[in-house]
């Protein structure tokens, strides 16, 4: 099972939006639609901020949100702040082959 | 609250095995799938597999077949990786997590493989 695409970095100014891709095959993102997107700070575990593509879990910021299209998904930080700088993963979990795939990771600069 | 408490760090020689625990509390063992993910120094996660702790079914990325074996025991509600025959790009962080979104994280537990 190959990883998710994402793009290794990308930047923004406080208040901007930006918006971090995941692409994958009509096997997996195209197919299913359970994407979970992942901050995680140096040092620390991940966090998950989005679920089933679309779902912030209880206590993330509103800033946060998912999407997708085909078999690409979508993470949207509008409003960027300073503790929005992060690292930021995809994955999906594919029932057919009952396994999970990442994203190589996209590191978010607020410049 | 949901919580997954890992075993402490661990250093060990090439071809040595590493068995790392977590520890679930605050909800119900059995009633969620558990998955470990490792990620080697500056580099991104990796997903290695899952157990079903109601049943102790597994499945395993094919990468790891034959080296990784995962278990669990209910009476405890802890879940265990044990890696074997390990070299020196095993060494990571490596993390338990809790269902296939990963809704709740280990706090990591760090292998060091060196001779």
């Amino acid at each position: 099972q190959s990883a998710l695409t994402q793009p290794a970095s990308v930047s923004g100014s406080p208040g901007q939006s930006i918006t971090i891709s995941c692409t994958g095959t009509s096997s997996d993102v195209g197919r299913y639609n359970l994407v979970s997107w992942y901050q995680q700070y140096p040092g620390k575990a991940p966090k998950i901020i989005i679920y089933g593509v679309t779902n912030r879990p209880s206590g993330v910021s509103n800033r946060f949100s998912g999407s997708k299209s085909g078999i690409t998904a979508s993470l949207t930080i509008s409003g960027l702040q300073g503790e929005d700088e992060a690292d930021y993963y995809c994955s999906t979990y594919t029932t057919s082959m009952s396994v999970v795939v990442f994203g190589g990771g996209t590191k978010l600069t607020v410049l | 609250q949901v919580q997954l408490v890992q075993s402490g760090a661990e250093v060990k020689k090439p071809g040595a095995s590493v068995k790392v625990s977590c520890e679930a509390s605050g909800y119900s063992f059995t009633n969620n799938y558990i998955h470990w993910v490792r990620q080697a120094p500056g580099q991104g996660l990796e997903w290695m597999g899952w157990i079903n702790p109601n049943n102790g079914f597994t499945n395993y990325e094919q990468k790891f077949q034959g080296r990784l074996t995962l278990t669990r025991d209910t009476s405890t509600s802890t879940a265990y990786m044990d890696l074997s025959s390990l070299r020196s790009d095993d060494t990571a962080v490596y993390y338990c997590a809790r269902s296939h979104s990963a809704d709740y994280w280990g706090q990591g537990t760090l292998v060091t493989v060196s001779s």
